[in-house]
Parts: structure tokens; sequence; C-alpha cells
């Protein structure tokens, strides 16, 4: 079945632990992207991955980083959680998009992440 | 630069009557408009797309949705609402540039009545 994963699905944490969400994907996408999800406010991209080793940061990168390092994983890192990175994550991913038109993006189940 | 407005934020209807979800864009050039649907507790998930093919573009579950580039806008609609229906949903807009990045609206939540 085509899917992204993401783990772990739910997530408590405390100011300052460094954390890690894992997301992969089984359709050998180019494209991946992580968004957190605020009430009011919509999904917003926090950063992309065109290929293998090409990231680049999406509307609100400060506080998160990414990599990688294959192409069918690119996990979210926050080095030093604070309580304002309290959201709902989603991982997505697509082919490439390309000069014609955008493709469609695949979700993953989302994880809800509360730092106290 | 692009950007979505979703001009309602909670629709609510009674079962068997239609849907109306208003989406207006801003957009530099050509966009590629997308709507997704939210289930609780789910990810996202495609209902129809508009890639500048035919302006009428018809997606899954019976709803529909016209892209008016005179109003910049990419209505959603559904003739007939089933419980099945509520749920948030999102319009999307991307514009082929440098970065590739999707703009999403705030979402709109529907609710059906029975």
């Amino acid at each position: 079945e085509a899917q992204v994963t993401q783990n772990p699905r739910y997530l408590i944490t405390v100011t300052g632990k460094k954390l890690t969400v894992t997301c992969s994907q089984n359709m050998n996408h180019e494209y991946m992207s992580w968004y957190r999800q605020d009430p009011g406010l919509g999904l917003r991209q926090i950063y992309y991955s065109m290929n293998v080793e090409v990231t680049d940061k999406g509307d609100v990168p400060e506080g998160y980083k990414v990599s990688r390092k294959e192409k069918r994983n690119f996990p979210l890192i926050l080095e030093s959680p604070s309580p304002n990175q309290t959201s709902l994550y989603f991982c997505a991913s697509s082919l490439t998009p390309g000069l014609a038109y955008t493709y469609e993006q695949y979700f993953g189940p989302g994880t809800r992440l509360t730092v106290t | 630069a692009q950007s979505v407005t979703q001009l309602d934020s909670h629709v609510s209807v009674s079962e068997g009557t239609p849907v109306l979800l208003r989406c207006n864009y801003s957009s530099s050039y050509s966009p590629s408009l997308f709507w997704y649907v939210q289930h609780p507790n789910k990810g996202l998930q495609l209902l129809l797309k508009y890639t500048s093919a035919a302006t009428l573009v018809k997606g899954i579950n019976g709803f529909e949705a016209e892209f008016k580039k005179s109003e910049t806008s990419f209505h959603l609609t559904k003739p007939s609402a089933h419980m099945s229906d509520a749920a948030e949903y999102f319009c999307v807009v991307s514009v082929l540039s440098n970065d590739y990045k999707l703009s999403f609206g705030a979402g709109t939540t529907v609710t059906v009545r029975a």
C-alpha cells in the first residue's frame, strides 16, 4: 500500500529535550515536505526537500532541522523544543513538481507534539 | 508570492442540501489549485485539483470546483451533503517558481445536521 508513515503519532516532551519525528514514504517520491498545523492558520510549510541531500526552508523553519540522506526518509529534528512548537505536524511527499503542473501531495497521519 | 483566503471558517448544512465552500487566491502567475479534506484525527486527502486544463474540475465523493480566473476564485461545491462530509476542508494554491511551495488556506470546518 502506498503510504507516508510518521512516528511517533503522539509525543509529550519538556522544553529543551531534543527530539526527532521520523517520516518515511514507499512511493519513490523525490519531493518531501514538513508542515505544522495550528488552529485558524491552516498548514504552514517548515522545510522541504527536492531530492536526496537537497533541502530548503519553508515559511516557518526557525527551531527546526531536517536531513535527507535517503530518498524514502525525511526526519524532522527539534534540537531544543519550546512550548510554541506545540502543534500538529504533517509529513508529505510527491513526485517532483514539474514545469507543467504540480503533483498531488500524499500526507502522513500526523504527529501531535506537546512541549511543556 | 501567492496567498489563499477561505471566506468561511465554519459552514453548517443539513444532510441532503448543497454545500458551498468559498476560496479566493492571489497569484502573480498561473496557479495550480487543490482542495484537500481532513477528517477528524486523519491526514489530508486530495479531493480535486486544477492544473490549467478544464475549468470545471470533478473530484471524489461528488465534489466539484470551478476555476474562475476573472474572479480569482476556486469554490468547492457538492449538490447533496452527506453525514460523512463533516470534516475540515483546505484550499491550496501552488505556483511554479523557484521554491515549489504550497500555500494553504486557514480551513473551513463543515458540520452536517441530520
